[in-house]
């Protein structure tokens, strides 16, 4: 069974620029999660989408937004990029949301270096 | 809003030792209460979960220690080899809502 593949794995920006993150969920999971890792932050939640509604956001600006397809796969767009904004983004999926056993099956993750 | 705090930040412990990492959450009805490893270069992974009616898990040389009156539970690796290098995250399941994780100890074994 395939993991959650993440594309693309690096890229480096400039600060104002836009980015455009993809996350393809393991078969048959509806729920996909974006999170960015930072060394300082640890886990920042940024938002969830079930069956391509958002569920949750986290507290982070209007400048990062997402959306799920009808076949899961779920992008997030970080516009007007900040210094600040480096960071690994990481994208979960699962059949919940890991409400009912607590398991989240991460992708290796997007490495964002905005310059 | 609900959260978990993990301690300590990072942790040095020599190869054989014991590594203790910590959690505490706040006054809420948490369901589950999970572990995850996380390797350099890679997502974290699902290491061993607990439920709260249960006070111990082990699996292999990993334990999971659970306190409902404290609010506490705690990850134990018993003779902790340097493959174990790694940084591990407790989480909490909130019921509905989604997962809650602690700030993430990185953890390295000196062999």
């Amino acid at each position: 069974k395939a993991g959650v593949t993440q594309t693309p794995r690096y890229l480096i920006k400039t600060r104002g620029q836009q980015v455009t993150l993809s996350c393809s969920p393991i078969s048959g999971h509806r729920s996909v999660s974006w999170y960015q890792q930072t060394p300082g932050q640890g886990l920042q939640f940024l938002f969830e989408y079930f069956s391509e509604t958002q569920r949750n956001k986290g507290n982070f600006p209007g400048r990062f937004s997402g959306r799920q397809f009808s076949n899961s796969r779920s992008e997030m767009n970080v516009s007007t990029l900040e210094l600040g904004d480096s960071a690994l983004y990481l994208c979960a999926s699962s059949l919940l949301g890991g409400r009912d056993t607590g398991e989240l099956f991460f992708g290796e993750g997007s490495r964002l270096t905005v310059l | 809003q609900q959260q978990v705090k993990q301690s300590p930040q990072s942790l040095i412990v020599q190869k054989g030792g014991i590594s203790i990492i910590n959690c505490a959450y706040e006054n809420t009805a948490f369901d589950y209460f999970p572990w995850y490893q996380q390797f350099p270069g890679k997502g974290p992974a699902l290491l061993i979960a607990i439920r709260p009616d249960v006070s111990e898990k082990k699996e292999g040389r990993f334990t999971i220690s659970f306190n409902k009156s404290a609010k506490q539970f705690s990850l134990h690796i018993m003779d902790s080899q340097p493959g174990d290098s790694a940084t591990y995250f407790c989480a909490a399941v909130p019921g509905a809502q989604k997962l809650v994780f602690g700030q993430g100890t990185r953890l390295t074994i000196n062999p």
